[in-house]
């Protein structure tokens, strides 16, 4: 089993939809958990970055993490064809070497028109 | 502003060649990382510097990986006698100070060994 679980999809949307993105990990060591976009040919690019349990939203994004379940969540809200691309959860414990995150499959969505 | 640099974008090697790839990171950024990500996979890590010291190479899978900043700026990866399943994407990441957890990352370069 690996450290970071991510269903890769992939899932399709129409616009304007709610779209659910899920990670579940089994190391409890992990303190810092993030998200990632990567849209096609490019390096993944940080979307939202959380230390603790609970909620943190950035515009359209809500990022929700559930460390007694090690489940975390992206949420994105009024998707759009924009956002299409594949979302990669990421995870480092505390303390860790700097920059060892360790990344799940990634999820690939297409939002259509 | 510029953002983090790779190249070559592609590169095509037959089995048993060397390799060398080039990341420029964002100027000012302290940390400079390697990661590798296969087809359908997430990044894995494979090396850190700070500055000109490499810091964590626990993540190169094998001694033909070799990784240098001799001037704590530029960065080469260079895999050495190149094999089937190094072919992927490699990717350079920098960052601020230590601020390992806001990695900014370049497009990569993807090697095809064949």
């Amino acid at each position: 089993q690996k450290e970071v679980e991510q269903d890769p999809g992939p899932l399709s949307v129409p616009e304007g939809a709610i779209v659910s993105l899920n990670c579940t990990y089994s190391n409890s060591a992990f303190q810092y958990f993030m998200w990632y976009r990567q849209y096609s040919r490019k390096g993944p690019e940080l979307l939202m970055y959380t230390y603790s349990s609970g909620n943190k939203e950035d515009g359209r994004f809500t990022a929700q993490v559930d460390k007694s379940s090690k489940y975390i969540s992206l949420f994105i809200r009024d998707s759009q064809p924009s956002d299409s691309a594949t979302y990669l959860c990421a995870m480092k414990v505390y303390g860790g070497s700097q920059g060892n995150l360790i990344f799940g499959k990634g999820t690939k969505l297409s939002v259509k028109p | 502003g510029a953002g983090v640099s790779q190249s070559p974008r592609y590169k095509v090697a037959k089995r048993g060649q060397d390799v060398a790839l080039r990341c420029d990171p964002i100027s000012g950024h302290v940390s400079l990382f390697w990661y590798q990500q296969a087809l359908g996979q997430g990044p894995e890590f494979l090396t850190y510097f700070q500055n000109e010291a490499q810091l964590d190479k626990s993540g190169l899978p094998s001694d033909r990986f070799f990784a240098e900043r001799p001037e704590g700026s530029v960065s080469t990866l260079k895999i050495q006698r190149t094999q089937q399943e190094d072919s992927a994407v490699y990717l350079c990441a920098s960052s601020y100070q230590g601020a390992g957890e806001k990695l900014f990352f370049g497009s990569g370069t993807q090697l095809s060994v064949l």
